[in-house]
């Protein structure tokens, strides 16, 4: 039981170049997020995904997009990486079952946007 | 106004020191609350739920006022390991299901 794992851990960017985080979870979750965390600024919500083929936008969406194709899976593209994208990302998945809605989340993506 | 607030501390406490951070949270429709902890470079994990009578797990112990809407996290024999950022999170009730607003953290250093 590998829970939420997220590729890749490191990752350099030109501006303006694009590329897809991914995030897989193994615990059958219906619900998962995208965050970033910036220092000083605390967990931000990008988008995130109440269940297979559908996402919404959270706090922070502009220059992410995202799809759930699979419900284990959900991806976050940056179609045109800009340098205030330099950030560590992290997914997150919760379960209906658990009216709590505690997340577990993922080890993180570190992005530099040069 | 954030949905929650923390004292960002840096809080600098010895080995055997018992620490208290609170949180405060601004709407009263709020449902569950939790305490994260994040230690440098990882992930935030789930330290402990906060339950509406409060509850202990070992040496922490987590109160909820809903009257003041404040959520407080006592940690009593500090250890070494115990040094992290410890984030106060809320879910509100019938809020966008399954979203969670985070306080961006108090960091604490236990030093031997």
């Amino acid at each position: 039981n590998a829970g939420v794992t997220q590729t890749p851990k490191f990752r350099v960017l030109k501006t303006g170049q694009s590329m897809t985080l991914l995030c897989a979870q193994d615990m059958n979750h219906e619900y998962m997020y995208w965050y970033r965390q910036d220092p000083g600024m605390g967990l931000r919500l990008i988008h995130y995904s109440v269940g297979e083929g559908t996402t919404a936008k959270g706090e922070v969406p502009d220059g992410y997009n995202v799809s759930r194709l699979k419900k284990q899976n959900f991806l976050l593209g940056l179609e045109s990486a800009a340098p205030s994208q330099t950030s560590v990302y992290f997914c997150a998945s919760s379960s209906s079952a658990i009216r709590t809605y505690e997340q577990y989340f993922g080890p993180g993506t570190r992005l530099t946007v040069t | 106004r954030k949905e929650v607030e923390q004292d960002p501390g840096p809080f600098n406490v010895p080995e055997g020191a018992t620490v208290a951070f609170n949180c405060t949270y601004s709407n009263s429709a709020s449902q569950s609350f939790f305490w994260y902890r994040q230690d440098c470079r990882k992930e935030p994990k789930l330290l402990m739920s906060v339950y509406s009578s409060g509850n202990e797990d070992g040496r922490f112990t987590a109160q909820l006022n809903r009257a003041s809407q404040y959520i407080s996290l006592l940690i009593r024999d500090s250890k070494l390991s115990d040094s992290a950022t410890y984030l106060c999170v809320v879910n509100l009730r019938g809020s966008t299901l399954g979203r969670l607003y985070f306080g961006r953290g108090t960091q604490l250093t236990v030093w031997p």
